[in-house]
């Protein structure tokens, strides 16, 4: 059974502050994704990762960075945090490029940005 | 680069009936389209996926349709029970790595 986790359920940050969003993975899966999601707007991917110290954007990547170190850990970090940042964010990790494999997601952290 | 639209916003049916969420697409090298269903407080979790040289799939009360010419694909749910309500999202892909998600249909289910 895959299990997706995330360092933080709520985190509430002030304007400026470096933020660090950590999440683990315990399926030995190669792909990992970091999207966000907002009401209205739905998933919207932020950066993946396809291997270790691998990275690419996503769709909205400006204002973030992340880094993968270890196979089973993606972090996605916030330099200066801004109040358009408010979000859930959402971890997601599959088996492997170029399958049809499904997406398993973390429970998700609401950042709030104030 | 991939955009998906999906109808409605929000649907509100009467459990028994069925309910239908429609999604398009705009690139054509698009050959996955999975759904996922994301209940309330819950990560969102694949109910049901087609891959382009399939036209229809179902799993019990639940099936997707894709049209490749119009671009559009659609999640039908029959005899819709409670448990039936969530936010569900149609995503594309080609070849399975990058999804892009639709804006989500919040489905509920009046008794």
């Amino acid at each position: 059974d895959v299990k997706v986790t995330q360092s933080s359920r709520y985190l509430v940050k002030r304007t400026g502050e470096k933020v660090f969003l950590e999440c683990v993975q315990d399926m030995d899966h190669e792909n990992m994704f970091w999207y966000r999601q907002d009401p209205g707007l739905g998933l919207r991917l932020i950066y993946f990762s396809y291997d270790v110290k691998m990275k690419e954007k996503g769709d909205i990547p400006e204002g973030y960075s992340v880094s993968r170190e270890k196979k089973e850990r993606f972090s996605l970090i916030l330099e200066s945090a801004s109040t358009n940042q408010t979000s859930m964010y959402l971890c997601a990790s599959s088996l492997r490029r170029g399958l049809y494999n499904e997406q398993f997601f973390g429970p998700g952290t609401r950042l709030t940005v104030l | 680069g991939e955009n998906v639209e999906q109808h409605p916003s929000t649907l509100s049916v009467q459990e028994g009936d069925s309910a239908v969420i429609k999604c398009t697409y705009s690139d054509s090298a698009s050959n996955y389209f999975p759904w996922y269903k994301q209940e309330l407080g819950k990560r969102p979790q694949l109910i049901i996926d087609i891959r382009s040289n399939v036209g229809e799939k179902k799993d019990q009360r639940i099936a997707v349709t894709l049209n490749k010419t119009a671009k559009h694909f659609s999640l039908h749910i029959t005899e819709t029970q409670p448990e039936d309500s969530a936010v569900y999202f149609c995503a594309a892909s080609m070849g399975a790595q990058k999804l892009v998600f639709g804006q989500g249909t919040r489905l509920t289910i009046n008794p």
